[in-house]
This record gives structure tokens, sequence and C-alpha cells, in this order.
């Protein structure tokens, strides 16, 4: 079946260290994967995308990398800001369907 | 823009009520998207629409109908709601599948 799932539920990095967010995915057929960002109370906002077709995309502070071969997804974040504190989901996007992983929560200590 | 508009923001039902959870977007995007958030939980697929006129059935549709007879609108009812319906619900929009833009939620409880 279609599902996304997370290694670890919560990190806790210092302010200015890097942070990696991992996700294993298990559908073979998907195409498209994104990273969301969702800060308390609010609704999940998107940080980053990546096509199968690519290894790896970067944007500003953040570089998604695609591992098709074990199915795993990672997000790194470079000088990791208080700002930054929130929950990260992977999602992957089968035939249009959004199927989100269970999120890991980014703590970053001043 | 105004993006997607969740209306309302909050409710309390009682067990056996029915309501509508109100979706509106207005950046003309053809998929729409309903999800429900437990604490401590990912988002879940309720239903989804590819387009006016269609709709199917995501992870979770139990319990929950929905209508897509605009490219704006994309409501979803509760016919008889029930304590673990209690969750936050989020509504999102995407002009091409790819890049959902969610609303800020429905935070929804049923005693």
């Amino acid at each position: 079946g279609e599902s996304v799932g997370l290694h670890l539920p919560t990190l806790s990095v210092q302010e200015g260290d890097n942070s990696i967010i991992n996700c294993a995915y298990s559908n073979s057929a998907s195409d498209y994967f994104i990273w969301y960002k969702q800060e308390s109370g609010k609704g999940p906002q998107f940080i980053i995308d990546i096509r199968s077709n690519m290894d790896k995309r970067q944007g500003q502070r953040v570089t998604v990398l695609l591992n098709k071969t074990v199915k795993h997804l990672s997000l790194q974040i470079a000088a990791t800001q208080p700002g930054d504190s929130a929950v990260y989901f992977c999602a992957e996007n089968p035939s249009g369907k959004l199927i989100f992983g269970q999120g890991t929560e980014l703590s970053v200590k001043p | 823009n105004a993006g997607v508009t969740q209306t309302p923001k909050f409710q309390v039902l009682k067990t056996g009520q029915s309501m509508t959870l109100q979706c509106a977007q207005d950046m003309n995007h053809e998929y729409m998207s309903w999800y429900r958030q437990d604490p401590g939980m990912g988002l879940r697929l309720i239903h989804y629409s590819v387009g006016a006129g269609i709709t199917d059935q995501g992870e979770v549709p139990n319990g929950y109908n929905v209508s897509r007879s605009t490219t704006e609108d994309f409501p979803l009812r509760l016919l008889s709601a029930a304590p673990s319906q209690t969750s936050v619900y989020f509504c999102a929009s995407s002009y091409n599948r790819e890049g959902y833009t969610f609303g800020s939620g429905t935070r929804l409880t049923v005693v």
C-alpha cells in the first residue's frame, strides 16, 4: 500500500548547526515528493519539492536529497535558526493525492 | 488573493449533529483535498477532487461526504458527528497536483 514514514519523531539541534530530517517512502510509483513545515496552530507550509528524475534540489538554506534505490528522502537545513522550530513532514504525491508521513519535530536550542 | 479560506475556525458539536466545513480558494486550482490531523500525528487524507464534479476517497473517508459543484468550493460534510471525529481539519488546493497550498484549519470538537 501507499505509506510514507519518518525515522525520527524528534530532533534537537543547536542554533547555527545543520539539521537533517529523514523520511522513508514505500510507493515505488511515486514520482514527486514535497517537504512541508508546520508551525504550532497553523497549516502546513510548502518548503521544497523534488521530482523522481532528480537526486538533489537546493533552495534557500534547504536541500532535499532523494535516493530512489532505498526509497529515502532527506531534508537538510543549513545554519538552523530558532524560526526553523516546527514539525516537518515529507509527503508523496501519487496520482494527485498528497500522502503525508508522521512528521519530525525540530527544536532549535539558542 | 485570499488563498485557501476555511470556515469556521472553531466548532463544538454534540454527538449526532451534522455540519459542513467550508473551504474556498480563489486561485483557480483544479485539485482540492481535505485532511484531518490528530494530536501528534501527520495529516490523513479524507477526500480529494481533481476538478469540478469529480471527487474520490482518501485514506479515511468514512463519516464524511464531499461534493465539488464549482472550482472554487469544496465543502466537507459530517452527517452524524462522533467523538472520534474530534480533530483539526485542513483543506488544501493545487493548480497541477503539486505544491498544495493549505488553509489555516478548522478545530472541531465533538462532545
